[in-house]
């Protein structure tokens, strides 16, 4: 059975400063893939990254960044110079298997940004 | 291009009724499911169609909910005898099956459902 874990139901930072949300995920496949989701207060999830679980490469967008590290099972989110639209509810996801669809979400983290 | 649209964007029902909820995917995307959001809870897996075929029905809570997708297009997910438990958001996603961006699912705006 796989699990995503973020440990972190809230967050609250002031405007301007980084910030990074956690993820740990547990899975037994070798093959999977990682998502990173934003639920703004409209409600719809939009899609940011996904990872395969063989590149462990990190990735910069923007002001985004994403830390990948199988040693750990972690996949953490870093916003640097958070800004007010970046208040949202963050998910991570796990999908597990190649032929697999089904997406295993986190709780997910609330994020404030205060300005 | 258009989005995931799914209709209605809320729906009020009573305890027992039957209710139906539409999802328009992404054109072009075979792929699309259906999933739950409890209140502060991330999204749990329903139901995946590939084509016009249910492939992993699996995350159905029982035999009072039902999905079709006759023509691999537009999707209802059917509740019978709805229950105050049934109340949730009801998200629909679609992605392609090939191509860089495989697998990776784009979500509707939801219905958000009230069993009173």
């Amino acid at each position: 059975a796989q699990k995503v874990t973020q440990a972190q139901t809230e967050i609250s930072v002031v405007e301007k400063e980084d910030v990074t949300l956690d993820c740990v995920y547990e899975t037994r496949d070798t093959t999977y893939y990682l998502f990173w989701y934003k639920q703004p207060p409209s409600g719809e999830l939009v899609f940011l990254i996904r990872r395969n679980s063989f590149d462990e490469q990190n990735e910069i967008s923007g002001r985004y960044s994403w830390n990948f590290q199988k040693s750990t099972s972690s996949f953490n989110f870093t916003i640097t110079a958070s800004q007010v639209v970046d208040s949202a509810v963050y998910f991570c996801a796990l999908l597990v298997g190649a032929g697999s669809y089904q997406l295993t979400f986190g709780k997910g983290t609330k994020l404030s940004v205060i300005p | 291009g258009a989005g995931v649209s799914q209709t209605p964007s809320n729906k009020v029902t009573e305890k027992g009724k039957y209710v139906e909820l539409r999802c328009d995917p992404i054109s072009g995307h075979t792929a699309l499911y259906w999933y739950r959001q409890s209140l502060g809870q991330g999204p749990e897996f329903l139901i995946y169609f590939q084509g016009t075929g249910a492939a992993d029905d699996s995350g159905l809570p029982n035999d009072r909910f039902f999905a079709v997708r006759p023509e691999g297009s537009v999707s209802t997910l059917k509740i019978q005898r709805t229950e105050r438990g049934d109340s949730a958001v009801y998200l629909c996603a679609s992605s392609s099956t090939s191509g860089s961006s495989y697998n990776e699912q784009f979500f509707g705006p939801g219905t958000r459902l009230t069993v009173l």
